[in-house]
């Protein structure tokens, strides 16, 4: 079936580092890729989102390329900031299902200052 | 903006109560969902509702049940709480393939 793995955390990066947070995907049709973010005490937020193959998704300084040939949907910063800090969910539309979202297991992220 | 309300933040209930969770979205969605959050296994889908009286059944449907009599409101329901089910809740709303908006969560715990 279809489904969606993050790389593990917790991720800690000092502010200003580079930050990649890998996602790949097992998807049968076209489905579209989202990355959510959830800050402390809060509910999930989008982030950003790609709908076809080599589509970027870009917010607040995130990116995400949505690689068809590698089934990937990598998220990347160049440069983190404190605020950051929080769990970063990579999930997918499921192909003629409405919205319904597959998510990975989620990634925490700590950015010391 | 979206907004999806959950109606507790915080929940504490015993072993065998019956237990309603309420969610209610202002954007006249059609498209409602119940999640349960848990470290290390992310979101998971308990049921879902494409319009009012219709659901479907997500991928852990196990001892819960919902209600969808309204079109802006959403209730999942535990028949008989167990311990296994403290959890978070999320709640989400969204429109044809729209990306889903969520509510803030209710923290359940079953003592």
């Amino acid at each position: 079936g279809d489904s969606v793995t993050q790389m593990e955390g917790p991720v800690t990066l000092s502010e200003e580092a580079f930050l990649t947070i890998n996602c790949t995907y097992t998807a049968t049709g076209y489905p579209s890729l989202f990355w959510y973010v959830q800050y402390p005490g809060e509910g999930l937020q989008l982030l950003l989102k790609a709908t076809k193959a080599d589509d970027k998704g870009s917010n607040k300084g995130f990116e995400a390329t949505y690689r068809k040939e590698t089934t990937s949907f990598h998220l990347e910063k160049g440069s983190v900031q404190v605020s950051d800090s929080a769990v970063y969910f990579c999930a997918l539309r499921v192909y003629n299902q409405g919205g319904k979202l597959i998510f990975g297991q989620g990634t925490e992220l700590s950015v010391k200052p | 903006d979206v907004k999806v309300t959950q109606s507790s933040r915080y929940l504490v209930k015993r072993t065998g109560e019956k237990v309603f969770l309420e969610c209610v979205q202002d954007m006249d969605h059609e498209n409602m969902f119940w999640y349960r959050q848990d470290p290390g296994l992310g979101l998971r889908l308990i049921y879902f509702s494409y319009d009012v009286k219709m659901k479907e059944k997500g991928d852990i449907p196990e001892g819960y049940s919902v209600s969808r009599e309204k079109k802006e409101r959403f209730s999942l329901i535990l028949e008989s709480a167990s311990t296994n089910q403290t959890s978070m809740y999320l709640c989400a709303s969204g429109r044809g393939n729209q990306p889903q908006h969520f509510g803030d969560g209710t923290r359940l715990s079953i003592l």
